[in-house]
């Protein structure tokens, strides 16, 4: 079991540029979450997913989209990237409703836009 | 407005000492709490967690105790060792928010276990 792998786990922006964050589990789990981790910030949820075709905006959702076309993968998108988006970035899974509430995380992606 | 805290943002303790990590919530529909341990570069794992209907979970070295009228919780690691030496945050769960695992973060302390 890899458990929640990110793609990259390093990258550099201009501003202005796109990208998308590739986050894949093989735990199964239904619900899935992207996190930014900024210096002296705790963990800010930026979009999240029940399940398979849906997503849903968390705490910090301006300027990123998602999608979860199959369930073992959540996209996070950045259409026209700003240097305030430089962040750590960090996906998670859980099993979903009715169960503990453990989430599982990346090892994160390290973006800097210039 | 931040509705968990972790006001300290480090702490350094002797290895084998205990390690008291202190964690404040403002929200009282919090009804789970847990702690997750971050080890530079690497994503957060996590470590223990306790219900709002307990006052106290033991896992090993580490011991999370609740008191809700104060909106308090504590982690305790007992004892310390170097190898804890990482960033600790604490999370809490409210529920009914559309995702029923869906967490609010403090700002995470570092703890340094010095030999």
């Amino acid at each position: 079991n890899a458990g929640v792998t990110q793609t990259p786990k390093f990258r550099v922006l201009k501003t202005g540029q796109s990208m998308t964050l590739l986050c894949a589990q093989d735990m199964n789990h239904e619900y899935m979450y992207w996190y930014r981790q900024d210096p002296g910030m705790g963990l800010r949820l930026i979009h999240y997913s029940v399940g398979e075709g849906t997503t849903a905006k968390g705490e910090v959702p301006d300027g990123y989209n998602v999608s979860r076309l199959k369930k073992q993968n959540f996209l996070l998108g950045l259409e026209s990237a700003a240097p305030s988006q430089t962040s750590v970035y960090f996906c998670a899974s859980s099993l979903g409703q009715g169960f503990f509430y453990e989430q599982y995380f990346g090892p994160g992606t390290r973006l800097t836009v210039t | 407005d931040q509705q968990v805290k972790q006001n300290s943002p480090s702490l350094s303790v002797q290895e084998g000492r205990i390690s008291i990590l202190n964690c404040d919530y403002t929200n009282s529909m919090f009804d789970y709490f847990l702690w997750y341990k971050k080890y530079p570069a690497e994503g957060p794992t996590f470590l223990i967690s306790i219900s709002s209907i307990k006052d106290k979970n033991e896992d090993g070295r580490f011991t999370v105790f609740l008191n809700k009228s104060a909106k308090h919780l504590s982690l305790h690691i007992v004892p310390s060792q170097p190898g804890d030496s990482a960033v600790y945050f604490c999370a809490a769960r409210q529920p009914y928010t559309g995702a029923n695992s869906k967490l609010t973060f403090g700002k995470g302390i570092t703890l340094s276990v010095r030999p």
